[in-house]
């Protein structure tokens, strides 16, 4: 079945460590996307990549890396510099189309807590 | 700029009551706006979406939406609550016109009381 993979769904780190989270999709859409949930804040937007080798800042970048190297991977690497990595990461992708455009797809989900 | 508003970060309503989660939306272009629910440490899941086709929108579940321009809403509704239905939910909106780069609401939580 098509869909969006995200691994692990649970993570536990140690302070000082990079984490690396993967999201894959055989949907064959061309846009992704990784936000972040906390409790009351809803979705905040991390990064995203509209096509292979590019990607942009979301609004919450700071700390975190991403690369784009295929079209069906787009893995979010949490870095030892984010201050507070302890939440929720969802990965989406979507068509981009330039009318009205699609919806997002969403992963289950990975979990990150810092220990 | 596109930006979306979740008016509610709560509603609490009995099992077989009918359910309103409102949310507004700013836009300098014709939006698209979906709804989706999330059950604890799960995914995002789309229970509908506008895009100017018609501004009363059914989706799954027996939920419904409409696009009201002239009030820049599109609140969520059901008629009848079940306790299934209690979940987060959040609207979600991008413009078309250029890049689409979506944005969501704060998120509303619905509680569902027996």
């Amino acid at each position: 079945d098509g869909g969006i993979t995200q691994s692990p769904k649970y993570l536990f780190r140690k302070e000082g460590q990079n984490v690396t989270l993967s999201c894959e999709q055989n949907l064959n859409h061309d846009a992704m996307y990784w936000y972040r949930q906390d409790p009351g804040q809803g979705l905040r937007l991390i990064y995203y990549s509209q096509i292979v080798n590019d990607f942009q800042k979301g609004d919450i970048a700071e700390g975190y890396s991403v690369s784009r190297e295929k079209k069906e991977s787009f893995p979010l690497t949490v870095t030892s510099a984010q201050k507070n990595p302890t939440a929720f990461y969802l990965c989406a992708s979507s068509l981009l189309l330039q009318g009205p455009t699609g919806e997002l797809f969403f992963g289950e989900g990975s979990r990150l807590t810092v220990l | 700029a596109q930006s979306v508003t979740q008016l509610d970060s709560h509603v609490s309503v009995s099992e077989g009551t009918p359910v309103l989660l409102r949310c507004n939306y700013s836009s300098s272009y014709s939006p698209s706006l979906f709804w989706y629910v999330q059950h604890p440490n799960k995914g995002l899941q789309l229970l509908l979406k506008y895009t100017s086709a018609a501004t009363l929108v059914k989706g799954i579940n027996g939920f419904e939406a409409e696009f009201k321009k002239s009030e820049t809403s599109f609140h969520l509704t059901k008629p009848s609550a079940h306790m299934s239905d209690a979940a987060e939910y959040f609207c979600g909106g991008a413009t078309s016109g250029g890049s689409y780069i979506p944005t969501f609401g704060r998120g509303t939580s619905l509680i569902v009381h027996p």
